[in-house]
């Protein structure tokens, strides 16, 4: 049972524009929500997380919606660069608990 | 700060044969530590969670008698894979945390291990 599910296994966009990935969970118990980015072969590293009593955060260029309603969570990059290109993972918690992973989206960002 | 190393980064072993995985948090105390688990093109699944000073708790379907974790100070855990076989081949990756809840985990570079 996946109860987190990222439906898009990559994504390519141009630099400069907005990158747009998408996440959707299924349990309502999850209450905090986390992007991290994966390069091959590494650890993946914390970008950003958002509080289910938030619906948005931002840092940077990086800026995370959480629609809690609709069980969905997204992350927006803007603007895009080449280095932003790598594999992001979100992931979700219920607090005390351990954190599920979706299976991942490649980004790709071309110059 | 909040390094997490984790050592050896690659390794090949002949089927049969146990591997030692170790995992070190470098400029913190790690009350929790977490193994994973990542197959080619997969998600992350935790396979076991480990509290300094006690038993780790296995994740279902996780076998603790092959996947021995120890987590015996607060800067180290480690990972061994005993009697290894080829379907274990995979990129085993650790985090740390320096509260017991997952808010703030820290992963580490991972190891790739090749079992022959």
């Amino acid at each position: 049972d996946q109860q987190v599910k990222q439906n898009s296994p990559s994504l390519s966009v141009q630099e400069g524009r907005i990158s747009i990935l998408n996440c959707d969970y299924t349990n309502s118990m999850f209450d905090y929500f986390l992007w991290y980015k994966k390069y091959p072969a590494e650890g993946p590293t914390f970008l950003i997380s958002i509080s289910s009593i938030k619906d948005k955060n931002e840092d940077g260029r990086f800026t995370v919606f959480l629609n809690k309603s609709a069980k969905h969570l997204s992350l927006h990059i803007v603007p895009s660069q080449p280095g932003d290109s790598a594999v992001y993972f979100c992931a979700a918690s219920d607090r005390g608990s351990r954190l599920t992973f979706g299976e991942g989206t490649q980004l790709t960002v071309n110059p | 700060g909040a390094v997490v190393s984790q050592h050896p980064s690659w390794v090949i072993c002949k089927s049969g044969t146990s591997v030692k995985i170790e995992c070190r948090s470098l400029d913190f105390q790690a009350t929790t530590m977490f193994w994973y688990r990542q197959f080619p093109k997969q998600s992350l699944m935790l396979m076991a969670t480990s509290n300094e000073g006690s038993k780790a708790t296995y994740e279902q379907g996780v076998e603790k008698d092959k996947f021995l974790i120890n987590h015996a100070s607060l800067t180290l855990s480690t990972l061994t894979v005993t009697s290894a076989h080829p379907e274990d081949s995979s990129f085993y990756i650790c985090s740390a945390s320096e509260q017991t809840t997952t808010d703030t985990q820290y992963f580490g570079p991972g190891t790739r291990l090749t079992v022959l």
